[in-house]
């Protein structure tokens, strides 16, 4: 079946700090890749997405590339802000028959101090 | 776009109670999907729709969940008799299928306690 694993968090840093949340994935397909980000009191907000390997989606800062021999697809940004703190997921869909059911990561909390 | 709209914003109800969560997705999509999100078992995909149609209801946890959608612009979860563990967030979401890649957006959910 398909999966999204992702590191543990939450994650806390300093402002201006360099951030990487770890996302890998398993697939029966070939899938496009998504990071959502949740502030507090907020539902889901698309981040950025990929849909082939080494597509490299950006938004605000963040970044992620679409690793097809790792499976990975990593959420990196250069320089976070207090603003930043939130809830980010990866997920993956694939267009199968069953439609474009989304599978999400448990979500890594990331937590940015002054 | 005003977004996915679901009302109410918060939901306090007694056990035993029926619950009704409403969604409006964006105008012009055509899947929608419930969620449930708490702390213990994280985002969970319940039911979605295609086109007004359920696709896949294994997520609804037990029988006392129904959903419907008798419209394109509308959609309701009715939880019927409520119990304290079904508090949680309840997260509406619509996406157009376009090209190959379907993003989903969501509402800002609906905090269901129930006591």
């Amino acid at each position: 079946g398909n999966s999204v694993t992702q590191m543990e968090g939450p994650v806390t840093l300093s402002e201006e700090a360099f951030l990487t949340i770890n996302c890998t994935y398993t697939a029966t397909g070939y899938p496009s890749l998504f990071w959502y980000v949740q502030y507090p009191g907020e539902g889901l907000q698309l981040l950025l997405k990929a849909t082939k390997a080494d597509d490299k989606g950006s938004n605000k800062g963040f970044e992620a590339t679409y690793r097809k021999e790792t499976t990975s697809f990593h959420l990196e940004k250069g320089s976070v802000q207090v603003s930043d703190s939130a809830v980010y997921f990866c997920a993956l869909n694939i267009l199968t028959g069953g439609g474009n059911k989304l599978t999400f990561g448990t979500g890594t909390q990331l937590k940015v101090e002054l | 776009d005003a977004g996915v709209i679901q009302s109410p914003r918060h939901e306090v109800t007694e056990m035993g109670q029926e619950v009704t969560l409403r969604c409006k997705p964006i105008s012009g999509h055509d899947y929608l999907f419930w969620y449930r999100q708490t702390m213990m078992r994280g985002l969970e995909l319940l039911i979605y729709f295609n086109n007004n149609v359920p696709i896949d209801d294994s997520g609804m946890p037990e029988d006392r969940f129904s959903a419907k959608m008798p419209n394109a612009s509308f959609s309701t979860l009715k939880i019927q008799p409520s119990e304290p563990r079904d508090s949680a967030v309840y997260f509406c979401a619509s996406s157009l299928a376009l090209g190959f890649t379907y993003e989903q957006y969501f509402g800002p959910g609906t905090r269901l306690t129930v006591t």
